[in-house]
């Protein structure tokens, strides 16, 4: 069965202290695999679309990373202001208008 | 531009009422989506439409129905609702151009059902 892993599910950091979120997937065939930032009480913000392994993007303190099994998202230090949850979410080849979400990850940063 | 809007933002509905939930984008965009987000389950896909003139089931379409209206307009129907369909709904479009695939999201409508 397809599947999309977020974790930790929750993560609470100090300012500044860099740290790496992670998004594992099990899918017949990548096609893509996203990131979105969701602030509470509104829609989730597109980040980043990666399309093959070893393809990395960045926007200002996030780097988005995809292997063959995983995508991480690297934040480096962080700000009070990054504080969200974080969502990844994956589209398959056999299904080129589905798109999979994870459960997301609660990240809080601590001025 | 205002993107992707909905209507309403908030609705209290009681058990077997029923109710259109809007959506609206203006991005020109071909395909919309309608997502159900519930703590701690993730956003989970319940009818899509690829284009104009087309609709599919996603992962929960049961106790739904869509209808898009034209290329601007997807909206969501609950004919009988249940405290099950207590939620929050978002609708997105979706841009493919370039080499680029993107998802736009609504602010959302905070359904109740009592």
């Amino acid at each position: 069965e397809d599947q999309v892993t977020q974790s930790p599910e929750a993560l609470r950091l100090q300012e500044g202290e860099s740290s790496s979120l992670n998004c594992s997937y099990t899918v017949s065939g990548l096609r893509g695999l996203f990131w979105y930032r969701q602030d509470p009480g509104k829609g989730p913000e597109f980040l980043f679309t990666l399309y093959s392994a070893g393809e990395e993007k960045e926007k200002e303190r996030l780097k988005a990373t995809l292997t063959k099994k995983e995508s991480f998202l690297h934040i480096t230090a962080p700000k009070p202001e990054d504080s969200a949850t974080y969502l990844c979410a994956v589209l398959r080849e056999s299904s080129a208008s589905k798109i999979i979400f994870g459960s997301g990850t609660r990240l809080s940063i601590r001025p | 531009n205002a993107g992707v809007t909905q209507t309403p933002k908030f609705q209290v509905l009681k058990t077997g009422q029923s109710m259109t939930l809007q959506c609206a984008q203006d991005m020109n965009h071909n395909s919309m989506y309608w997502y159900r987000q519930d703590p701690g389950m993730g956003l989970r896909l319940i009818y899509y439409s690829a284009s104009e003139g087309t609709t599919d089931k996603g992962e929960v379409p049961n106790g739904y129905n869509v209808s898009r209206l034209n290329k601007r307009e997807f909206s969501l129907r609950l004919e009988s609702a249940a405290p099950s369909q207590t939620s929050v709904y978002f609708c997105a479009s979706r841009m493919l151009a370039g080499g680029t695939d993107t998802q736009y999201f609504g602010p959302g409508t905070r359904l109740t059902v009592l």
